[in-house]
């Protein structure tokens, strides 16, 4: 049973153009998301983070929204970069866990593409 | 400053044998946390360790174990090694501030193959 999902195996854009990445989750306890990076032969990178009372959280050219309601959340990048190909984990965490990063439920991640 | 640093990178061992990874977390940072990164998928929680302890247990057999130690570095253990255990095996380290933690911080991962 998967409680985090990203239904898109893959997405390929144009540079500069938007990049957005959904993630859904069933989890009703998960009270705070992140998205991370990962290039291959490298750990995941973490990029942003939000938590359950906000329905938006911006940092330079990434922002990630939350629908609570409807379980979902997604990653919007702008603008798109090269550099910004990689594979991209949506995860999520109960706040009754104790911490924001206790125990992390990761979807099966995103390729993302961007194209000169 | 250096980040978190997971040893060996790569390995090789045969079905039935017991293999220990090896992490030390970031500086500053005092909680560790294993997950398994199986082909096509997302990393999945393994254990935590904080105070040389486990804290949390996701769900995985008792062939896995692991420890902390006083300096944070910590161990994971896989004992009668299967060959669905071949995966990157990836180490993410965090501070724990009451009740909050910092992101989590991951490792490069060690690439463990089960023949």
């Amino acid at each position: 049973d998967q409680q985090v999902k990203q239904n898109s195996p893959s997405l390929s854009v144009q540079e500069g153009r938007i990049s957005i990445l959904n993630c859904d989750y069933t989890n009703s306890m998960f009270d705070y998301f992140l998205w991370y990076k990962k290039y291959p032969a490298e750990g995941p990178t973490f990029l942003i983070s939000i938590s359950s009372i906000k329905d938006k959280n911006e940092d330079g050219r990434f922002t990630v929204f939350l629908n609570k309601s409807a379980k979902h959340l997604s990653l919007h990048i702008v603008p798109s970069q090269p550099g910004d190909s990689a594979v991209y984990f949506c995860a999520a965490t109960p706040f009754n866990s104790g911490g924001s990063n206790y125990k992390l439920t990761f979807g099966k991640g995103t390729l993302l593409t961007v194209n000169p | 400053d250096a980040g978190v640093t997971q040893s060996p990178t790569h390995l090789i061992k045969t079905r039935g044998q017991q293999v220990t990874l090896r992490c030390s977390p970031k500086s500053g940072h005092d909680t560790v946390s294993w997950y398994q990164q199986a082909l096509g998928q997302g990393p999945q929680f393994i254990f935590q360790y904080y105070e040389e302890e486990e804290r949390q247990r996701g769900n995985f057999p008792d062939r896995f174990s692991g420890h902390q130690f006083p300096n944070y570095s910590s161990e994971l253990n896989v004992n009668a090694l299967l060959l669905g255990d071949s995966a990157l095996y990836l180490c993410a380290s965090s501070l724990n501030k009451g009740d909050l933690n910092t992101e989590a911080f991951f490792g490069q991962g060690t690439r463990l193959t089960v023949v």
